[in-house]
């Protein structure tokens, strides 16, 4: 079974220009997560999708960032306009299931990551 | 808000030795999970092992084992007969049980191995 995919792997824009992430889940996978982890930094959580639903965005940056997943498969990162500190590495993540409440256990199947650089 | 502090960045180990990672987390919740990630250079993060906060007993996964100590919110990470392979950088992560699925990570730790 593939894993989660992302494209492009890498990317290097000029600041103030705009680009899109893809991220594709493992199939079956309602829940999807955006994260990003700048250069020395932690990784940071972005926003979560249940199905074609937001669910969590408490962590987009800014208005400049913009998530979509229409149909509920596959997910859009768009950054307009890109600005120098938006660079760093963008992870999505998937998961089964949707909990309740109480969350139980679901673990979370990272994708490799698309290197962002702004210039 | 929950935080998670890796305070090696870099550590290093010789092949077949043994080396533990240090992870300690802060939180006001009384159940929660704790994970290891491990991303190899130029792969993809990959889930090396998790415990849940209400279990006593220390989660175990092969040469992986943790050192849960919940009172102190300390989260250790033992690898035991260190291979070539273990070569990876080594995130800590924390997940409530209520309300958000997000993963709190820190840092990262740096692991090499040294033939």
């Amino acid at each position: 079974e593939a894993g989660v995919t992302q494209f492009p792997s890498h990317s290097v824009i000029e600041k103030g220009q705009t680009v899109t992430l893809r991220c594709d889940p493992i199939s079956g996978h309602d829940n999807l997560y955006w994260y990003r982890r700048v250069m020395g930094k932690e990784i940071k959580f972005l926003l979560h999708f249940v199905k074609e639903s937001k669910q969590d965005e408490s962590g987009m940056p800014n208005n400049r960032f913009l998530a979509e997943r229409t149909g509920g498969t596959y997910s859009t990162l768009k950054v307009q306009p890109a600005e120098l500190e938006d660079s760093g590495v963008y992870f999505c993540a998937s998961s089964q299931g949707t909990g309740g409440a109480y969350i139980s256990y679901n673990e979370q199947f990272f994708g490799p990551g698309t290197r962002l650089t702004v210039l | 808000a929950q935080t998670v502090t890796q305070s090696q960045p870099e550590m290093s180990v010789q092949e077949a030795e043994t080396v533990t990672l240090s992870c300690t987390y802060d939180t006001s919740e009384s159940d929660y999970y704790l994970f290891w990630y491990k991303q190899p250079p130029s792969r993809q993060m990959i889930l090396v092992i998790r415990q849940e906060a209400y279990k006593q007993q220390n989660a175990t996964e092969n040469r992986f084992s943790v050192n849960f100590q919940k009172a102190a919110k300390s989260f250790s990470l033992k690898i035991s007969d260190s291979q070539l392979g273990d070569a990876a950088m080594y995130f800590c992560a924390y997940r409530g049980v209520l309300g958000s699925y997000q993963l709190t990570f820190g840092k990262g730790t740096k692991l090499s191995v040294i033939p």
